[in-house]
C-alpha cells in the first residue's frame, strides 16, 4: 500500500523558517518524481514544488521561488521541504503528493499524503 | 487568479449529469499536455479521478468521465449521487512557466 506521511506543520511567526518531511513508502521511492501541493484554508490546490526521480530537475511556484527549498534523501524515501521567510500567506495545509512517472511533466498524481498545517502568525 | 479557469459551482439533482469545464491556453491545454482531474471530498485530501484526459483508476466508477480537445477540458458526471458532493480540480503542465497547474476548483452541489 502506498503510503506519503507528511509532519512538521506548526505555528511560525512572519520571517522565520520550518522544514516539512514526507516519508513514505510501498513504493520504489528511486522511479517517481515527487511533488508539494498547498491548499490554504477554504481555498484551492496550489502546485507549490516538484523534484524528479534522480534530483536533476526541480520546479518551483514563482510564489514561493527563492525562499523554499524541495530535496529528497533515497537512502531515507523521504522528500523535504525547507520554507525561509514564511509569510501570513504561506498558510496553508502542506500535501506531499506522488508523481505517475519519474518526471514532472505532463504526469499526473496518483498518490497524495493525508497533509500537515503551517500556520504562519504572529 | 488560476491558470486553468473552472466554474466555481455547478449542481444538479440525483441521476442527473453535470460538466464542469476547464479552460486553459496555449501553453498548457492547448499545447497538448494532458489534463488530469482529482476529486477532494469535504475534509480529506485529494483523490485521483481522471489522468490523461479521460482514463479511470481502478476503483473510480463509470458514471465520471473526462474529455479534451483544443484548450478546453471536461469532466462530467453522469447519474449524479449524494456522495459526489465534492469540490473538483483539473490539473495540466504549462509550458510558459514550466510548472505544474491546477485549475480553481469547482464545488458540485447535489439538490
Amino acid at each position: 500500500e502506498v503510503q506519503l506521511v507528511e509532519s512538521g506543520g506548526d505555528l511560525v511567526q512572519p520571517g522565520r523558517s520550518l522544514r516539512l518531511s514526507c516519508a513514505t513508502s510501498g513504493f520504489t521511492f528511486d522511479d517517481y518524481a515527487i511533488h508539494w501541493v498547498r491548499q490554504a484554508p477554504g481555498k484551492g490546490l496550489e502546485w507549490v514544488s516538484g523534484i524528479t526521480w534522480s534530483s536533476e530537475t526541480i520546479g518551483y511556484a514563482d510564489s514561493v521561488k527563492g525562499r523554499f527549498t524541495i530535496s529528497r534523501d533515497s537512502a531515507k524515501n523521504s522528500l523535504y521541504l525547507r520554507m525561509d521567510s514564511l509569510r501570513a500567506n504561506d498558510t496553508a495545509f502542506y500535501y506531499c503528493a506522488k508523481g505517475s512517472s519519474p518526471y514532472g511533466t505532463g504526469s499526473h498524481i496518483d498518490y497524495w499524503g493525508q497533509g500537515t498545517l503551517v500556520t504562519v502568525s504572529s | 487568479q488560476s491558470v486553468l479557469t473552472q466554474p466555481p459551482s455547478v449542481s444538479g439533482a440525483p441521476g442527473q449529469r453535470v460538466t464542469i469545464s476547464c479552460t486553459g491556453s496555449s501553453s498548457n491545454i492547448g499545447a497538448g499536455h494532458d489534463v488530469h482531474w482529482y476529486q477532494q471530498l469535504p475534509g480529506t485530501a485529494p483523490r485521483l479521478l481522471i489522468y490523461v484526459n479521460s482514463r479511470r483508476p481502478s476503483g473510480v466508477p463509470d458514471r465520471f468521465s473526462g474529455s479534451k480537445s483544443g484548450t478546453l477540458a471536461s469532466l462530467a458526471i453522469s447519474g449524479l449521487q449524494a456522495e459526489d458532493e465534492a469540490d473538483y480540480y483539473c490539473q495540466s503542465y504549462d509550458s510558459r512557466l514550466s510548472n505544474v497547474v491546477f485549475g480553481g476548483g469547482t464545488k458540485v452541489t447535489v439538490l
